[in-house]
């Protein structure tokens, strides 16, 4: 299994551009997550969604949307970047909601100008 | 959200065992207790998860106070690659998983 992978692994917009990450999981799970972590912070749940067709906001939404079309992909869009979006986006899925781990991709490192 | 404290930094022999301290002060009946670690620059890793009962799977063990208010996570043999920021956190929902400032453990020669 591959688990979660994430592409790009780095993006330069520029303000007031717009991108889509992408996230894939092969491990059959329902629940996947996006979270951002800013330099020596912590993580910021943005969207989550509990299964293909269903999405909810996170902490951190602003500026963001998702979709969700089969369980395996859990696509973040970015539009009209702005510096504030700058940081380290991490795509996550679970097989449950309580009492299993978080499995996280690789990240995509995001710098707006 | 979890509050949850930690040492800020610790240091271990390799080959020796690390144990990890985490005060859960705040945790409630149905949360799950779970220990994840992010190496520089990489995506968070999930360690290992429980309940009330002490739990071990390949990577580590977690040892869980009976009132819940404090856990430990075992390494047993601490290699260089376990260098990292070590994060123990509680929740009832995967939704609501917040990190708190973490451990950072060096694992030395």
């Amino acid at each position: 299994n591959a688990g979660v992978t994430q592409t790009p692994k780095f993006r330069i917009l520029k303000i007031g551009q717009s991108m889509t990450l992408q996230c894939t999981q092969d491990m059959n799970h329902n629940y996947m997550y996006w979270y951002r972590q800013d330099p020596g912070m912590g993580l910021k749940l943005i969207y989550y969604s509990v299964g293909a067709g269903i999405t909810d906001k996170g902490e951190v939404p602003n500026g963001y949307n998702v979709s969700r079309s089969t369980t395996e992909d859990f696509p973040l869009r970015l539009e009209l970047a702005a510096p504030s979006q700058t940081s380290v986006y991490f795509c996550a899925s679970s097989a449950l909601d309580r009492g299993s781990g978080q499995y996280f991709g690789p990240g995509t490192r995001l710098t707006v100008t | 959200d979890a509050k949850t404290t930690q040492p800020t930094s610790m240091d271990c022999a390799e080959g020796r065992a690390a144990n990890l301290p985490c005060n859960h002060s705040t945790i409630s009946g149905n949360e799950y207790v779970y220990w994840y670690r992010q190496i520089h620059s990489q995506g968070p890793q999930y360690i290992i998860h429980g309940l009330k009962n002490n739990e071990t799977n390949e990577m580590a063990s977690l040892i869980i106070t009976e009132d819940r208010k404090s856990s430990t996570l075992i390494l047993p043999h601490a290699t260089l690659r376990d260098t990292a920021v070590y994060y123990c956190t509680n929740t009832g929902t995967a939704s609501k998983l917040t990190f708190g400032t973490g451990t950072r453990l060096q694992v030395m020669l």
